[in-house]
């Protein structure tokens, strides 16, 4: 099976700070996403990688950035977090484009005070 | 720019009854269409997709769905529910760009 984990359950950061968000992937896929999900909002796209060193911004990509430095491994930045980016946030994989699944981490719930 | 519209936020039914859950996108180009599931407490998984071929598409525990590209819509129905498929659903549409989006998801309760 594949396993998409994330780095943390619960992250608690204060207003300001630099967040960053690790995600690692085990199957070798190529594309990488990371969504936020909110309430009444469904997953908003945020940031996804096709390949290493690839990114595309998503819907969402205001006050983030993303880093895919190794094929398994795709980390959402925080520059500087506010309030307003407390949030679930989901990494997913899929092997490529055209069709295939999305496989998804079990999220990191995090909130900024 | 593409957009996944799920139209009931919330479908409240009885166990055993019918359900339809609505799924409509904007896209003028073939699109590849998804269903996920999150269940309490835990991540979202594939529920079915359709990708091209036969218009109906079904999940191995009984929900289907069908593609109909006239109204670009992707409803999925199941004839009778059960406790256990109380849920958040997700529609979701890949564009020929590779892009996934997702719509609001729609929370289905399932009432002994």
């Amino acid at each position: 099976d594949v396993k998409v984990t994330q780095s943390s359950r619960y992250l608690v950061k204060r207003t300001g700070e630099k967040v960053f968000l690790e995600c690692v992937q085990d199957m070798d896929h190529e594309n990488m996403f990371w969504y936020r999900q909110d309430p009444g909002l469904g997953l908003r796209l945020i940031y996804f990688s096709y390949d290493v060193k690839m990114k595309e911004k998503g819907d969402i990509p205001e006050g983030y950035s993303v880093s895919r430095e190794k094929k398994e491994r795709f980390s959402l930045i925080l520059e500087s977090a506010s309030t307003n980016q407390t949030s679930m946030y989901l990494c997913a994989s899929r092997v490529a484009a055209g069709g295939s699944p999305l496989h998804f981490g079990n999220g990191t719930r995090l909130t900024v005070t | 720019a593409q957009s996944v519209t799920q139209l009931d936020s919330q479908v409240p039914v009885f166990e055993e009854a019918p359900v339809e859950l609505r799924c409509n996108y904007s896209s003028s180009v073939s699109v590849y269409l998804f269903w996920y599931v999150q269940y309490p407490n835990q991540g979202l998984q594939l529920l079915l997709k359709y990708l091209s071929g036969s218009t109906l598409v079904e999940s191995i525990n009984g929900f289907e769905a069908e593609f109909n590209k006239s109204q670009t819509s992707f409803h999925l129905r199941k004839p009778s529910v059960h406790i256990s498929d109380t849920a958040e659903y997700f529609c979701a549409v890949e564009s020929n760009t590779g892009k996934l989006i997702f719509g609001q998801g729609t929370t289905l309760q399932v009432k002994p």
